[in-house]
């Protein structure tokens, strides 16, 4: 199965650059590599997914090396509202088709002034 | 376009009553998620459905039952519920292409 490990929290203050670094080393060849972010009483929210080497959006960059056992997703610039749980999620494909797609522990990430 | 709908927002049971949380979604995504998150902690597998007419168990099945009703319906049971499954609910979509998860807004359950 599939398994990610993530730090459990970081701190970090507002403008500075956030890296989480998320561990995957049973990722199969086929599998996306994906970020969400979960704000209090809502529902997790996407916000990159990857492959391989670098995918760049409006809110963040994630980085995946060669062999594809880890990522680390790059918030630029964070502001308090950055302050959320981050969650990767890597594919566990199944045999029949489709993902079972697990969540591990997340990383709780506070931002201050 | 409503995306992932869940129903109820809210519930309180009491123990041993029965309910069924509703989910659809109008993304025509194959795969749909029932997952629970206790306070302060991460998201847990209940069940899933790879696509329309199976359905699989996740990490934390024991105590619940579903329906793939249709491709746009994935239904949540609690037979008889208990203390332990108080939790907020979340039911999600995905298609298998892209494998990226669209969240409900949640059901907030609490067992008395």
């Amino acid at each position: 199965l599939a398994k990610t490990t993530q730090p459990i929290s970081m701190d970090s203050y507002e403008g500075q650059e956030v890296n989480i670094t998320c561990s995957h080393n049973n990722i199969a060849t086929n599998d996306y590599i994906t970020w969400y972010q979960q704000f209090p009483s809502q529902g997790p929210r996407f916000i990159i997914q990857g492959y391989k080497t670098k995918v760049t959006n409006e809110v963040a960059s994630l980085f995946i090396p060669a062999d594809r056992k880890s990522s680390t997703l790059s918030l630029p610039r964070v502001s308090l509202s950055d302050t959320a749980v981050y969650y990767c999620l890597v594919g566990d494909q199944l045999t029949g088709g489709g993902n079972k797609l697990t969540f591990g522990t997340g990383t709780q990430l506070k931002v201050e002034l | 376009n409503a995306g992932v709908t869940q129903t109820p927002k809210f519930q309180v049971l009491k123990t041993g009553q029965s309910m069924t949380l509703q989910c659809a979604q109008d993304m025509n995504h194959n795969s749909m998620y029932w997952y629970r998150q206790d306070p302060g902690m991460g998201l847990r597998l209940i069940y899933y459905s790879a696509s329309e007419g199976t359905t699989d168990k996740g990490e934390v099945p024991n105590g619940y039952n579903v329906s793939r009703l249709n491709k746009r319906e994935f239904s949540l049971r609690l037979e008889s519920a208990a203390p332990s499954q108080t939790s907020v609910y979340f039911c999600a979509g995905s298609d298998r292409r892209d494998e990226k998860l669209f969240f409900g807004s949640g059901t907030q359950l609490s067992v008395l």
